[in-house]
């Protein structure tokens, strides 16, 4: 079974720097889907950025990229010129080629200094 | 486009007691799902429909949880007899097919309080 970890349950940054999330996935597929959901208090999940495994290059959306690693499973967040509304809890998320089940990890809590 | 609708947001219930969820995906999307969130927890999958046909409840607690689409729209899923640790967000997402490779659309989530 896929597993997903994301080691840093909680980051803060200063508005305006960059900041990195981690996550590290455990598959033995070779061809899935990689997803960054955003979660704000209203609680509605937000998907930020998402990769697909066969394609080497990092997947990037404005302030947002990520830095897949494949051989390392290792697929990280880096968020550019933090912004106040960046605040949330952000989670990592695992998708098989063949299913529609998301594997999420537990979870990272960015906070936006001012 | 309007989007995945659910209610109540918020709900407190004695245990033992039963409880029931309503979710109302994004018109013309045949996949729905429920996932429940554990406070500190990422969401896990309860249960996954396509159109009205179940395509996995691996997960899914079947002595107390139960979930129904009937006509492969909106949905329900039900907790009966709720205990301390079904306390949770449940969250309700749809997409537009089993072949979509794109995540999905949530909704806002209904929070659950077992006392």
């Amino acid at each position: 079974a896929q597993t997903v970890t994301q080691s840093q349950p909680e980051m803060s940054v200063q508005e305006a720097e960059t900041v990195t999330l981690s996550c590290t996935y455990d598959t033995s597929e070779s061809d899935y889907y990689l997803f960054w959901y955003k979660q704000p208090p209203s609680r509605q999940m937000i998907l930020v950025i998402r990769q697909e495994a066969y394609k080497q290059q990092n997947a990037t959306e404005n302030r947002f990229s990520v830095n897949f690693q494949k051989a390392a499973k290792s697929f990280s967040l880096k968020i550019s010129d933090s912004q106040l509304g960046d605040a949330a809890m952000y989670f990592c998320a695992y998708r098989s080629k063949g299913a529609q089940k998301l594997v999420f990890g537990q979870g990272t809590r960015l906070t936006i200094n001012p | 486009e309007a989007g995945v609708a659910q209610s109540p947001r918020y709900k407190i219930i004695e245990k033992r007691q039963s409880v029931a969820f309503w979710c109302n995906p994004i018109s013309g999307h045949a996949t729905l799902y429920w996932y429940q969130q554990i406070l500190g927890q990422g969401p896990k999958l309860l249960i996954q429909f396509q159109n009205n046909g179940v395509v996995d409840d691996s997960q899914l607690p079947k002595d107390r949880f139960s979930a129904e689409r009937l006509k492969g729209v909106d949905s329900t899923l039900k907790i009966q007899p709720a205990k301390l640790e079904d306390s949770a967000v449940y969250l309700c997402a749809s997409s537009q097919g089993l072949s979509t490779s794109y995540g999905y659309t949530f909704g806002s989530g209904t929070r659950l309080t077992v006392v």
